[in-house]
């Protein structure tokens, strides 16, 4: 069973610009959540979704960030316009029906 | 008062002693608890989940829930080098479902050979 995918792996951009992230859940999960961790922080949610549809939206910090699940199979993760503190590592996970997630590598964004 | 919360280390202990990891929630509702493994550089990974009080044995690896105490362990037996990681102690307020959980900033561990 192949993983969660997750890339780029790293990205480095400039502030105001924008990035794209992407994750490919484990075949057949209907459920994948976004996490992001800020250096020296926990892993906060920032939303959930069930197939294509947005369960839960209720981390996401502001507007400046989109996710979208097209057809319920691979997801993004939008930042426009990048700030200093979107820095961190972002987190895709996958679930299917046993408990637990299955993370991906996750994706370093350095805003500078 | 944070979530979910855990000391962040480093607990250090000798190879082959047994490693304790805590953590405490503030949510008495919560349902089920995970215990998540987190090498440098790389993505958690599922170790346990317990969801009733007491304890829950796989392999080396023990969790243990006191929902009075609002207080869940990990013990690792028979600690080796390649234990040395950071766990992430995670909480859900449902059990069995799908939703968002909470996690601690992680104990790093250090087994030392």
């Amino acid at each position: 069973e192949a993983g969660v995918t997750q890339f780029p792996s790293h990205s480095v951009i400039e502030k105001g610009q924008t990035v794209t992230l992407r994750c490919d859940p484990i075949s057949g999960h209907d459920n994948l959540y976004w996490y992001r961790r800020v250096m020296g922080k926990e892993i906060k949610f920032l939303l959930h979704f069930v197939k294509e549809s947005k369960q839960d939206e209720s981390g996401m910090p502001n507007n400046r960030f989109l996710a979208e699940r097209t057809g319920g199979t691979y997801s993004t993760l939008k930042v426009q316009p990048a700030e200093l503190e979107d820095s961190g590592v972002y987190f895709c996970a996958s679930q299917g029906p046993s408990e637990g997630y299955t993370f991906g590598s996750g994706t370093r964004l350095t805003v500078v | 008062q944070k979530e979910v919360e855990q000391n962040s280390g480093p607990l250090s202990v000798p190879e082959g002693a047994i490693a304790s990891l805590n953590c405490t929630y503030s949510d008495r509702g919560s349902q089920s608890f995970f215990w998540y493994r987190q090498y440098s550089g790389k993505s958690p990974e599922l170790i346990m989940f317990i969801y009733s009080n007491g304890d829950k044995e796989d392999g080396r690896f023990t969790a243990q829930l006191n929902k009075a105490s609002q207080y869940v362990s990990l013990l690792i037996r028979d600690s080796q080098p390649s234990d040395s990681a950071t766990y992430l102690c995670a909480v859900n307020p449902v059990r069995g479902g799908y939703q968002k959980v909470t996690f601690g900033t992680g104990t790093k561990l250090q087994v030392i050979p």
